[in-house]
Protein backbone atom coordinates (compact mmCIF):
# COMPACT_ATOMS: atom_id res chain seq x y z
CA UNK A 1 0.00 0.00 0.00
CA UNK A 2 1.24 3.67 -0.97
CA UNK A 3 1.84 5.69 1.66
CA UNK A 4 2.88 9.39 2.11
CA UNK A 5 3.25 10.95 5.40
CA UNK A 6 3.69 15.07 5.10
CA UNK A 7 5.20 16.79 8.29
CA UNK A 8 6.81 20.37 9.34
CA UNK A 9 4.08 22.30 8.92
CA UNK A 10 3.44 24.64 11.47
CA UNK A 11 3.04 28.72 12.14
CA UNK A 12 5.68 30.87 11.24
CA UNK A 13 6.09 34.76 10.69
CA UNK A 14 6.44 36.78 7.30
CA UNK A 15 9.74 36.57 6.22
CA UNK A 16 10.41 33.13 7.79
CA UNK A 17 11.40 29.87 7.00
CA UNK A 18 9.70 26.35 7.08
CA UNK A 19 10.75 22.84 6.17
CA UNK A 20 8.21 20.04 5.01
CA UNK A 21 8.75 16.97 4.64
CA UNK A 22 7.20 13.80 2.95
CA UNK A 23 7.99 9.86 4.32
CA UNK A 24 7.10 7.60 1.21
CA UNK A 25 6.49 4.04 1.23
CA UNK A 26 4.74 1.43 -0.49
CA UNK A 27 6.63 2.05 -4.20
CA UNK A 28 9.55 2.37 -5.65
CA UNK A 29 10.50 5.78 -4.31
CA UNK A 30 13.48 6.35 -6.32
CA UNK A 31 11.73 5.63 -10.13
CA UNK A 32 8.79 7.84 -9.13
CA UNK A 33 8.11 11.80 -10.22
CA UNK A 34 6.85 13.78 -7.01
CA UNK A 35 5.24 17.06 -6.33
CA UNK A 36 4.21 19.62 -3.55
CA UNK A 37 0.79 20.94 -4.25
CA UNK A 38 -0.93 22.93 -1.98
CA UNK A 39 -4.25 24.27 -1.32
CA UNK A 40 -5.60 27.14 0.23
CA UNK A 41 -8.29 27.24 3.48
CA UNK A 42 -11.54 26.93 1.64
CA UNK A 43 -10.36 27.04 -2.04
CA UNK A 44 -8.86 24.90 -4.91
CA UNK A 45 -5.63 22.70 -5.67
CA UNK A 46 -2.24 24.43 -6.59
CA UNK A 47 0.54 22.58 -7.92
CA UNK A 48 3.56 24.21 -6.64
CA UNK A 49 6.56 21.93 -7.33
CA UNK A 50 7.63 19.26 -9.00
CA UNK A 51 11.00 16.92 -9.45
CA UNK A 52 11.82 13.82 -11.65
CA UNK A 53 13.12 10.59 -10.14
CA UNK A 54 16.75 11.13 -10.22
CA UNK A 55 16.24 14.75 -8.96
CA UNK A 56 17.53 16.90 -12.01
CA UNK A 57 14.58 18.06 -12.98
CA UNK A 58 12.49 20.55 -10.39
CA UNK A 59 9.82 23.09 -11.72
CA UNK A 60 8.05 25.22 -10.23
CA UNK A 61 5.08 27.40 -9.72
CA UNK A 62 5.66 31.11 -10.65
CA UNK A 63 4.23 32.01 -7.41
CA UNK A 64 7.22 30.26 -5.35
CA UNK A 65 10.07 30.62 -8.36
CA UNK A 66 13.40 32.07 -5.66
CA UNK A 67 11.74 31.26 -2.71
CA UNK A 68 11.23 27.81 -2.51
CA UNK A 69 13.29 24.58 -3.07
CA UNK A 70 12.31 20.93 -3.69
CA UNK A 71 14.72 18.32 -2.98
CA UNK A 72 14.57 14.30 -2.99
CA UNK A 73 16.60 11.90 -0.77
CA UNK A 74 16.24 8.39 -2.89
CA UNK A 75 18.24 6.44 -0.52
CA UNK A 76 15.71 7.42 2.60
CA UNK A 77 12.52 7.78 0.18
CA UNK A 78 11.58 11.03 1.74
CA UNK A 79 10.93 14.44 -0.77
CA UNK A 80 11.64 17.85 1.08
CA UNK A 81 10.06 21.48 0.22
CA UNK A 82 12.39 24.07 1.77
CA UNK A 83 10.39 27.47 1.56
CA UNK A 84 11.70 30.72 2.60
CA UNK A 85 10.88 34.44 2.67
CA UNK A 86 6.85 32.65 3.53
CA UNK A 87 4.57 34.82 2.93
CA UNK A 88 0.40 35.39 3.76
CA UNK A 89 -0.66 33.92 0.60
CA UNK A 90 1.37 30.86 1.31
CA UNK A 91 -0.91 29.60 3.95
CA UNK A 92 -2.06 26.38 2.73
CA UNK A 93 -2.20 22.75 2.95
CA UNK A 94 0.75 20.98 1.57
CA UNK A 95 0.54 18.00 0.10
CA UNK A 96 2.99 15.70 -1.69
CA UNK A 97 1.78 13.44 -4.80
CA UNK A 98 3.19 10.77 -6.75
CA UNK A 99 2.68 10.19 -10.50
CA UNK A 100 4.98 7.80 -13.11
CA UNK A 101 6.39 10.85 -15.41
CA UNK A 102 5.83 14.03 -16.08
CA UNK A 103 2.56 14.67 -18.03
CA UNK A 104 0.92 12.37 -16.11
CA UNK A 105 -1.74 12.61 -13.30
CA UNK A 106 -1.21 12.40 -9.52
CA UNK A 107 -1.73 8.51 -8.79
CA UNK A 108 -1.33 8.93 -4.82
CA UNK A 109 -1.61 11.94 -2.60
CA UNK A 110 -0.34 12.46 1.14
CA UNK A 111 -2.94 13.80 4.06
CA UNK A 112 -1.02 16.96 3.92
CA UNK A 113 0.29 19.47 6.36
CA UNK A 114 -0.65 22.83 7.19
CA UNK A 115 1.57 25.58 6.73
CA UNK A 116 -0.01 29.13 8.53
CA UNK A 117 1.87 32.57 8.07
CA UNK A 118 0.70 34.88 10.06
CA UNK A 119 2.19 37.45 12.50
CA UNK B 1 -0.44 28.04 -18.84
CA UNK B 2 -3.98 26.19 -20.02
CA UNK B 3 -6.81 27.78 -17.46
CA UNK B 4 -9.31 25.33 -16.41
CA UNK B 5 -13.25 26.20 -15.86
CA UNK B 6 -15.58 23.52 -14.09
CA UNK B 7 -18.96 23.76 -13.68
CA UNK B 8 -21.27 24.07 -12.06
CA UNK B 9 -19.94 25.09 -8.72
CA UNK B 10 -22.35 23.73 -6.98
CA UNK B 11 -24.49 20.21 -7.64
CA UNK B 12 -27.43 19.62 -5.76
CA UNK B 13 -28.28 15.82 -6.06
CA UNK B 14 -30.42 13.26 -4.30
CA UNK B 15 -28.92 9.67 -3.52
CA UNK B 16 -29.84 7.63 -6.56
CA UNK B 17 -29.66 10.15 -9.16
CA UNK B 18 -27.26 10.84 -11.76
CA UNK B 19 -24.71 13.65 -11.63
CA UNK B 20 -23.08 15.22 -14.27
CA UNK B 21 -19.84 17.42 -13.60
CA UNK B 22 -18.18 19.91 -16.55
CA UNK B 23 -14.52 20.67 -17.15
CA UNK B 24 -13.32 22.74 -19.62
CA UNK B 25 -10.24 23.93 -21.05
CA UNK B 26 -9.03 27.33 -22.50
CA UNK B 27 -6.80 24.77 -25.31
CA UNK B 28 -6.71 21.81 -26.29
CA UNK B 29 -5.42 19.20 -24.11
CA UNK B 30 -6.19 16.21 -25.74
CA UNK B 31 -7.02 13.39 -23.39
CA UNK B 32 -4.60 14.37 -20.79
CA UNK B 33 -7.30 14.98 -18.39
CA UNK B 34 -7.75 13.27 -14.67
CA UNK B 35 -10.53 13.72 -11.78
CA UNK B 36 -9.98 13.54 -8.67
CA UNK B 37 -12.50 13.50 -5.53
CA UNK B 38 -11.97 15.01 -2.32
CA UNK B 39 -13.88 14.99 1.15
CA UNK B 40 -12.61 17.03 4.28
CA UNK B 41 -9.94 16.79 6.11
CA UNK B 42 -8.58 14.28 2.77
CA UNK B 43 -6.14 14.73 0.47
CA UNK B 44 -7.32 14.09 -3.40
CA UNK B 45 -8.54 10.67 -4.71
CA UNK B 46 -7.69 10.43 -8.40
CA UNK B 47 -10.58 8.84 -10.31
CA UNK B 48 -10.24 8.85 -13.90
CA UNK B 49 -7.21 9.78 -15.94
CA UNK B 50 -6.64 10.05 -20.01
CA UNK B 51 -10.20 11.24 -19.93
CA UNK B 52 -12.14 8.34 -19.67
CA UNK B 53 -9.99 5.39 -17.68
CA UNK B 54 -10.89 4.84 -14.39
CA UNK B 55 -8.21 4.86 -11.73
CA UNK B 56 -7.70 0.94 -9.84
CA UNK B 57 -10.35 0.61 -7.36
CA UNK B 58 -12.54 3.29 -8.60
CA UNK B 59 -16.42 2.08 -9.06
CA UNK B 60 -18.23 1.73 -12.64
CA UNK B 61 -20.33 3.97 -11.34
CA UNK B 62 -17.80 6.62 -11.90
CA UNK B 63 -17.33 7.38 -15.79
CA UNK B 64 -15.16 10.07 -17.76
CA UNK B 65 -15.69 11.10 -21.23
CA UNK B 66 -14.69 14.04 -24.02
CA UNK B 67 -11.44 15.12 -25.34
CA UNK B 68 -9.73 18.65 -26.43
CA UNK B 69 -11.48 20.82 -24.62
CA UNK B 70 -14.75 19.61 -22.75
CA UNK B 71 -14.80 16.78 -20.71
CA UNK B 72 -17.51 14.93 -18.47
CA UNK B 73 -17.57 12.94 -15.39
CA UNK B 74 -21.00 11.29 -14.51
CA UNK B 75 -22.40 9.41 -11.53
CA UNK B 76 -24.69 7.17 -12.49
CA UNK B 77 -26.46 6.59 -8.96
CA UNK B 78 -25.32 8.70 -6.38
CA UNK B 79 -24.27 6.55 -3.01
CA UNK B 80 -23.48 8.27 0.74
CA UNK B 81 -19.89 8.44 0.04
CA UNK B 82 -19.85 10.10 -3.59
CA UNK B 83 -21.04 13.29 -1.64
CA UNK B 84 -17.26 15.33 -1.90
CA UNK B 85 -15.46 18.11 -3.93
CA UNK B 86 -14.49 16.71 -7.69
CA UNK B 87 -11.57 18.80 -8.91
CA UNK B 88 -10.38 18.40 -12.91
CA UNK B 89 -6.72 18.73 -13.70
CA UNK B 90 -4.95 18.67 -17.26
CA UNK B 91 -1.37 17.80 -17.77
CA UNK B 92 -0.87 17.37 -21.31
CA UNK B 93 1.09 20.82 -21.02
CA UNK B 94 3.55 20.60 -17.51
CA UNK B 95 4.71 22.51 -16.24
CA UNK B 96 2.49 23.59 -14.69
CA UNK B 97 -0.10 21.16 -14.40
CA UNK B 98 -3.04 22.98 -13.49
CA UNK B 99 -6.71 22.23 -11.98
CA UNK B 100 -10.44 23.81 -11.53
CA UNK B 101 -12.18 25.16 -9.40
CA UNK B 102 -13.71 22.15 -8.13
CA UNK B 103 -17.67 21.08 -8.17
CA UNK B 104 -19.28 20.64 -4.76
CA UNK B 105 -21.71 17.44 -4.81
CA UNK B 106 -23.92 18.07 -2.20
CA UNK B 107 -26.94 16.57 -0.47
CA UNK B 108 -29.95 17.44 -1.95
Amino acid sequence: EVQLLESGGGLVQPGGSLRLSCAASGFTFSNSAMSWVRQAPGKGLEWVSGISPGGGDTPYADSVKGRFTISRDNSQNILYLQMNSLRVEDTAVYYCARKTSGAAPFDDWGQGTLVTVSS
Amino acid sequence: EILMTQSPATLSVSPGERATLSCRASQSVSSNLAWYQQKPGQGPRLLIYDASTRATGIPPRFSGSGSGTEFTLTISSLQSEDFAVYYCQQYKNWPPSTFGHGTKVDIK
